[in-house]
């Protein structure tokens, strides 16, 4: 079964480093996004990303936050300055039609920032 | 927010027994999603029901819709202790992103 790829499953950087996450959505997916679970809370959209551009994103994607689709298959995350409430769990996932089918999640990478 | 809570927060059974959650939102919406998530792992899909949905199975799920109260609930039958976890709700209201609920700890006692 088809299904979204994350590296690295666990990242530890001190602050102030920038931090890349990687993903790989499912291939035929049209709709990339990336949520963030810090620990203990709910799950958080950060973005969403089509066509190769944003097409939606919340309060906490500040400018210290970017994504790319640098190639066809990957889909990356960067933070420029990792602080220390950046910590949590990030989650990229990917669905057909735009919020209409199912979204799959990958397993995810937990970001520890010290 | 959009989204309000589930509950019940936590939820210890015995093995073999029902388990039901339950989820609520504000606005209307498109779908809505149940994932369930195993400690600190990924989230897994388990089912999507749309507006115009009031039920949908599959194997030992039930999930039913009532647009009218705005909530949703999980059913688990002959609940195995396999099924321990966190489940949650996610709220499509017509554009693209999921909007989470706070989940339902699930325990199924051996």
């Amino acid at each position: 079964e088809p299904e979204v790829t994350q590296t690295p499953s666990h990242q530890v950087t001190q602050m102030g480093q920038e931090v890349i996450l990687r993903c790989v959505p499912i291939s035929n997916h049209l709709y990339f996004y990336w949520y963030r679970q810090i620990l203990g809370q709910k799950v958080e959209f950060l973005v969403s990303f089509y066509n190769n551009e944003i097409s939606e994103k919340s309060e906490i994607f500040d400018d210290q936050f970017s994504v790319e689709r640098p190639d066809g298959s990957n889909f990356t995350l960067k933070i420029r300055s990792t602080k220390l409430e950046d910590s949590a769990m990030y989650f990229c996932a990917s669905d057909e039609l735009r919020g209409s089918t199912e979204a799959f999640f990958g397993q995810g990478t937990r970001l520890t920032v010290v | 927010s959009q989204q309000g809570e589930e509950d019940p927060q936590a939820l210890s059974i015995q093995e073999g027994e029902n388990a039901t959650m339950n989820c609520s939102y504000k606005t209307s919406i498109n779908n809505l999603q149940w994932y369930r998530q195993n400690s600190g792992r990924g989230l897994v899909h388990l089912i999507l029901i749309r507006s115009n949905e009031r039920e949908k199975h599959s194997g030992r799920l039930r999930v039913t819709l009532d647009t009218s109260k705005k909530s949703s609930s999980l059913l688990i039958t002959a609940s195995r202790a396999a099924d321990t976890a966190s489940y949650f709700c996610a709220s499509n209201f017509g554009n693209e992103k999921l909007t989470f609920g706070t989940g339902t700890r699930l325990t199924i006692i051996p």
